[in-house]
């Protein structure tokens, strides 16, 4: 079983529509919590960056993050064909703060 | 200014050739970090300096040689390389890795095609 679990997709979603993209994990020593975006062929983006449990707002960007339940989420309201990319979880805590610990990555794709 | 610039975009080598990949940022961060990304995988984390040192190499191959002469520059040798190394090369830095998890920048990455 992977450290971090994370449904690569893909989805298709409507302009204008909210996408919950979410990550589930099974090491309790993670507290940082990062969401990247990452277009064809480029480097991966830093959207949201997360400390312990709690919900951090950005704009239409919403992360979530359930220590209880091992469980993050991305939110994105009013989606746009712009934000058609992958989106990578990852996390990182204990004695490895350093080693990023990646989802697969969700490729979403917004219609016009 | 979060920016980390790689230089070059693409690179062609074959495979008895030596050849350098570049990173620079200027955000004053104390670490930096070289990451191997195949097509519709996550980054894999090959090294990470910290202060200039190098504080993690995880089990990479002889064949790449990371060097970083200063706080700013972060270097990749490459050299005897397979086929099967061709791949995104990302640099990332953050402002420090050891005491807590700090954010990652990513730069654009260099396109690695070995023949």
């Amino acid at each position: 079983q992977k450290e971090v679990e994370q449904d690569p997709g893909p989805l298709s979603v409507p302009e204008g529509a909210i996408v919950s993209l979410n990550c589930t994990y099974s090491n309790s020593a993670f507290q940082y919590f990062m969401w990247y975006r990452q277009y064809s062929r480029k480097g991966p983006e830093l959207l949201m960056y997360t400390y312990s449990s709690g919900n951090k707002e950005d704009g239409r960007f919403t992360a979530q993050v359930d220590k209880s339940s091992k469980y993050i989420s991305l939110f994105i309201r009013d989606s746009q064909p712009s934000d058609s990319a992958t989106y990578l979880c990852a996390m990182s805590g204990g004695t490895s703060y350093g080693k990023l610990t990646f989802g697969q990555g969700t490729i979403l794709t917004v219609h016009p | 200014d979060t920016e980390v610039t790689q230089t070059p975009k693409h690179l062609v080598m074959g495979m008895t050739n030596k050849k350098s990949l570049k990173c620079e940022q200027h955000m004053g961060h104390r670490a930096m970090y070289w990451y191997k990304q195949k097509a519709k995988k996550p980054p894999e984390l090959m090294f990470v300096y910290s202060y200039e040192k190098l504080s993690i190499n995880e089990s990479v191959p002889s064949r790449f040689s990371p060097e970083c002469p200063n706080s700013s520059l972060l270097n990749l040798h490459l050299h005897a390389l397979q086929p099967e190394d061709s791949a995104l090369y990302l640099c990332a830095s953050s402002q420090g890795y050891r005491d807590r998890g700090y954010e990652q920048y990513f730069g654009p990455g260099t396109r690695l095609t070995v023949t």
